[in-house]
């Protein structure tokens, strides 16, 4: 079964510091895609990004990087110099092409960004 | 380019009336993807229209159903209004198929009170 599991529920850090954010996934499918959202207070998520599980290269935009590692069945994500509007929930996510094409959605994790 | 649409934006109902929400995507658009939101289940797949055809459907009751025009607008109607049904719900729209296959863009949301 199709299973994402954020274990942080909420984290909170001082502006500047780095976060980074967990995901791990449970699937039996070996082609997959995996994505992160971020869902600000105003309610509309915002696509991050979409990763295959052919592609285990970490990836970095700007402040944002991602950390794909298939041995570990994790997808984490980090921002570094942390900012206040970076305060949003923030979903993994796990789809996979050979079933049913469902995206399942992770319990997301809020984060604090304190000024 | 305007982004996705989704009206009402809050809407306060009561136990066994029904509801229709309504969603326009982004244009050219041609997939649209239905998820509910609440705190005790985080979000979750309702059903994906493509080309005015239900592609994928969530686990969820035959009281959630919904249809696509051939402008690509989608709506959801539920009937027989339950407590449970209180939730934030999103509509997300995609160039093709939804799923793992292409980048979804969400709108932000009907919020749906059942009292």
């Amino acid at each position: 079964a199709q299973k994402v599991t954020q274990a942080q529920t909420e984290i909170s850090v001082v502006e500047k510091e780095d976060v980074t954010l967990d995901c791990v996934y449970e699937t039996r499918d070996t082609t997959y895609y995996l994505f992160w959202y971020k869902q600000p207070p105003s309610g509309e998520l915002v696509f991050l990004i979409r990763r295959n599980s052919f592609d285990e290269q970490n990836e970095i935009s700007g402040r944002y990087s991602w950390n794909f590692q298939k041995s570990t069945s994790s997808f984490n994500f980090t921002i570094t110099a942390s900012q206040v509007v970076d305060s949003a929930v923030y979903f993994c996510a796990l789809s996979d092409e050979n079933r049913d094409d469902k995206i399942i959605f992770g319990k997301g994790t809020r984060l604090h960004i304190l000024p | 380019k305007a982004g996705v649409t989704q009206t009402p934006r809050y809407l306060i109902k009561t136990r066994g009336q029904q509801v229709t929400l309504s969603c326009s995507p982004i244009s050219g658009h041609r997939s649209v993807s239905w998820y509910q939101q609440t705190p005790g289940q985080g979000l979750q797949f309702l059903f994906e229209y493509f080309s005015e055809t239900q592609r994928n459907k969530g686990n969820f009751p035959g009281r959630f159903s919904g249809r696509q025009f051939s402008n690509s607008r989608s709506e959801m109607n539920v009937s027989t209004l339950e407590l449970g049904d209180s939730a934030l719900y999103l509509c997300a729209s995609s160039l093709g198929r939804g799923g793992p296959y292409n980048e979804q863009f969400f709108g932000p949301g009907t919020r749906l009170t059942v009292l």
